[in-house]
């Protein structure tokens, strides 16, 4: 049964270019969560999908990310016209039920390098 | 705003020590868990204590929660080398019941064989 699924594990971009960053969740899980760490922090949460609906963007950024979990494939986190800080790591996590209640199992994470 | 803070920063001890760490966070919550961190890596679940729960323990591990107080601690016994990682502590609060997690800015724990 394989865990929280995310790539790539490493992406470099350039000022000005676009970012996607992918997350599987765990089989049978339909609650997806994205979280940003910058360096020497701890997370910080951006947003909460289901299937097809977001349902929590509280903690994205109002201009250039945006996030989407499609009925069919896994779930996309875009960052658009990247800045420096941006570069981070972005981890996915997904849950069974999101009623806060379970345990939220996280992916290896994305760590986003913009130069 | 970031729920949790973390007390210490950072701990340093000998293997076969035991390791405390405090969590305080700031409104009421649904639960509290703790997660750990090695260096450059994902985050691996240790163990999720309820609001209504007191103590908890996992091998190892001892958490113990004080709502009156709005605090938790995360006990390791006979820590080891493998025990080096940040730890956080993760909060999800009502209203609403969205899940999403709340994290402190962890505790560094060094191990020294």
């Amino acid at each position: 049964n394989a865990g929280v699924m995310q790539n790539p594990r490493h992406l470099v971009r350039r000022r000005g270019q676009e970012a996607r960053l992918r997350c599987s969740p765990m089989k049978g899980h339909s609650h997806v969560y994205w979280y940003r760490q910058l360096p020497e922090e701890g997370l910080k949460f951006m947003v909460y999908l289901q299937k097809e609906n977001i349902i929590d963007e509280s903690g994205m950024p109002k201009e250039r990310f945006s996030a989407e979990f499609p009925k069919e494939g896994p779930s996309i986190l875009r960052i658009q016209q990247v800045v420096r800080g941006d570069s981070a790591a972005y981890f996915c996590a997904s849950s069974h039920k999101g009623t806060g209640q379970e345990t939220q199992y996280f992916g290896p994470g994305t760590r986003l390098l913009v130069l | 705003s970031q729920q949790g803070e973390e007390d210490p920063q950072a701990l340093s001890i000998q293997e076969g020590e035991n390791a405390t760490m405090n969590c305080s966070y700031k409104t009421s919550i649904n639960n509290l868990q703790w997660y750990r961190q090695n260096s450059g890596r994902g985050l691996v679940h240790l163990i999720l204590i309820r609001s209504n729960e007191r103590e908890k323990h996992s091998g190892r591990l001892r958490v113990t929660l004080d709502t009156s107080k709005k605090s938790s601690s995360l006990l390791i016994t006979a820590s080891r080398a493998a025990d080096t990682a940040s730890y956080f502590c993760a909060t999800t609060s009502p209203p609403g019941n969205t899940g999403k997690l709340i994290f402190g800015q962890g505790t560094t724990l060094q191990v020294k064989p």
